[in-house]
Parts: C-alpha cells; sequence; structure tokens
C-alpha cells in the first residue's frame, strides 16, 4: 500500500516558467512534510518542508502548500532554472513515536533552455 | 563540517553472503536512518538509531541489522542476501531525530 504517490514520474517545464509537483497520501496521522531534489550519483538533498499546521511554507523559488482535507501537497518552483533538473520526492511522517518517513516515488523535473 | 558519508561506494555479492555497510554521521549529529532505494521507487526506511539505541524499524525482515557506535557512525548489516536486496542503501543523519535529514551517496549493491 503506496501511502505516499507522486502520480507523475516525469515533467517538463521551459526555462522561467513555474514547475509543480504534486504528491498525494493517505494516511491522516501523517503531520509533517518534506520534499528533497535528488541529482545522479547523489544522495537527496533537503529543500523544503511543511507541517500541518501551516498550509503554505516559502523558501525563495521555492514554495510548499499542503491542502489536509484532500491529503495533498505540491512544490512550486518559481522561475524554474535549468539547474532545477533532478528527481523530486515528497516525503511524510507522523511525529508522535518514531520520525520514520515515508517517500514518494519521485518526479524527474527537466528544465529546459 | 563534514558531510555524510558512506562506504564502499559500491558492491557486488552473491546470493546467500552477508554483507556490511558503513555511514559516518555529519559532524555533530546523533541520529542515523538508513533507507533501501529500489530501481524507480523512492527511499523506503529500514531503521533508524538514536544514541545507539535502535529507535523505529521499517517493515524489513530480521536478517538486516544495525548498530550505532559511541562516536555516531552507524553499520547496516544483511544477512543472507537475496536477489531483491540488490538497491541503493542510503543513510541520513539528523541531530535529535530531528525533520532534516542530510543524506550521503549511497551504496549500491548488487546481488548476483
Amino acid at each position: 500500500d503506496q501511502q505516499v504517490k507522486q502520480n507523475s514520474p516525469s515533467l517538463s517545464v521551459q526555462e522561467g516558467r513555474i514547475s509543480i509537483l504534486n504528491c498525494d497520501y493517505t494516511n491522516s496521522m501523517f503531520d509533517y512534510f518534506l520534499w528533497y531534489k535528488k541529482y545522479p550519483a547523489e544522495g537527496p538533498t533537503f529543500l523544503i518542508s511543511i507541517s500541518s499546521i501551516k498550509d503554505k511554507n516559502e523558501d525563495g523559488r521555492f514554495t510548499v502548500f499542503l491542502n489536509k482535507s484532500a491529503k495533498h501537497l505540491s512544490l512550486h518552483i518559481v522561475p524554474s532554472q535549468p539547474g532545477d533538473s533532478a528527481v523530486y520526492f515528497c516525503a511524510a511522517s507522523a511525529t508522535s513515536g518514531t520520525y520514520k518517513y515515508i517517500f514518494g516515488t519521485g518526479t524527474r523535473l527537466k528544465v529546459l533552455a | 563540517e563534514t558531510g555524510v558519508t558512506q562506504s564502499p561506494t559500491h558492491l557486488i555479492k552473491t546470493r546467500g553472503q552477508q554483507v556490511t555497510l558503513r555511514c559516518s554521521s555529519q559532524s555533530g549529529h546523533n541520529t542515523v536512518s538508513w533507507y533501501q532505494q529500489a530501481l524507480g521507487q523512492g527511499p523506503q526506511f529500514i531503521f533508524q538509531y538514536y544514541r545507539e539505541e535502535e529507535n523505529g524499524r521499517g517493515n524489513f525482515p530480521p536478517r538486516f541489522s544495525g548498530l550505532q557506535f559511541p562516536n555516531y557512525s552507524s553499520e547496516l548489516n544483511v544477512n543472507a542476501l537475496e536477489l531483491d536486496d540488490s538497491a541503493l542503501y542510503l543513510c541520513a543523519s539528523s541531530l535529535d531525530r530531528g525533520h532534516e535529514q542530510f543524506f550521503g551517496p549511497g551504496t549500491r549493491l548488487t546481488v548476483l
């Protein structure tokens, strides 16, 4: 049972435009969400996070939106740059107990120059 | 400040063998989590160690075991290797089980 789903395996966006990456989850106990970026031959790099007490968190070009009723979060990258081309993973955790993170399967973003 | 390092980078084993993977956490971090990432999948949580104690485990059989040392480095041991154990093994460190985890580059394990 995939508790965290990224239904788009890939996304192509023109440089300068907005990239929107989506993530859905099924477990209502999840209360903390993170986005990671992964380049080939490297480990994932933390990008941005959001707690369930918020519905938006912004850090520079990156904004994460959380819709708890729909169990949906999205990552917006504006403006997109060629260096943003990578695989993006969303991850969720229920902070009661262990900090066990459930990752989605990833979305490969390609930003075209 | 040194980042998370893992060794070896690549490893080839045969079915039934045992393997030990190593991870050095980022300076000052006392929590290490291990993940298995199969091809085309996201990382799957194996277990977490906090101050040398196991602090949670994912859905992996007991032949996956771990250890954390007083310097907070960690080992992942896998016994009786199976073909499906072929994957990228990632470790991530954090401070006090914090949310922001810093990942190493991973160890690519191939089981033949």
